[in-house]
């Protein structure tokens, strides 16, 4: 079956880099577009990253724009989220998603994995 | 950006009852691109319709979508205890994706 498992969460300073991890399986990764999703304690689903299936087509949200890459390596078939100059509204459960193609819609997410950034 | 805003923000109801939860758009969403999902406590999401009105894999009936927009519903026909869970609709368009806020759905 479909199975998405994050990892690479931590407890991070204000300022500092952290990379998460996604390995994906029982599916062609190399076929599907991928995405990041987060969210907040106690708060609501916040997307953001989406990469294309071939990672030549990337978009992010404008919160974690300059700051965020999302890249993904077909011949392992995980996905990648590098964050950098992190700041504590970064905070949150980090999910890791499969798009369901052509619907704009997140068809499969991985448990997450925590990031928290804190002095 | 389009926002969604999601009503009533808790919707308390007994087993059986039917759920109708709103989702309304800043401006137009294309039908083909507004979704539903559900989470439950300690959990990760789950798609549960997507282009407005399709339901996903493994969806029971009980739960349909409808809308077209800026005014969507997903309706629960007849709850389960199980259905307890918060429920949030999302967009994709231009380049970017938004969810509303969520309405938490209590089973008295």
């Amino acid at each position: 079956q479909v199975q998405l498992v994050e990892s690479g969460g931590g407890v991070v300073q204000p300022g500092g880099s952290l990379r998460l991890s996604c390995a994906a399986s029982g599916f062609t990764f190399s076929s599907y577009g991928m995405h990041w999703v987060r969210q907040a304690p106690g708060k609501g689903l916040e997307w953001v990253a989406f990469v294309w299936y071939d990672g030549n087509t990337i978009f992010y949200a404008d919160s974690v724009k300059g700051r965020f890459t999302i890249s993904r390596d077909n011949s392992k078939n995980t996905l990648y989220l590098q964050m950098n100059s992190l700041r504590a509204e970064d905070t949150a459960v980090y999910y890791c998603a499969k798009d369901r193609t052509g619907s704009g819609a997140f068809e499969v997410w991985g448990q997450g994995t925590m990031v928290t950034v804190s002095s | 950006e389009i926002v969604l805003t999601q009503s009533p923000g808790t919707l308390s109801l007994s087993p059986g009852e039917r759920a109708t939860l709103s989702c309304r758009a800043s401006q137009s969403v294309s039908s083909s691109y507004l979704a539903w999902y559900q989470q439950k406590p300690g959990q990760a999401p789950r798609l549960l319709i997507y282009g407005a009105s399709s339901r996903a894999t493994g969806i029971p009936d009980r739960f349909s979508g409808s809308g077209s927009g800026t005014d969507f519903t997903l309706t629960i026909s007849r709850l389960e205890p199980e259905d307890i869970a918060v429920y949030y609709c999302q967009q994709y368009g231009s380049s970017s994706y938004t969810f509303g806020q969520g309405t938490k759905l209590e089973i008295k």
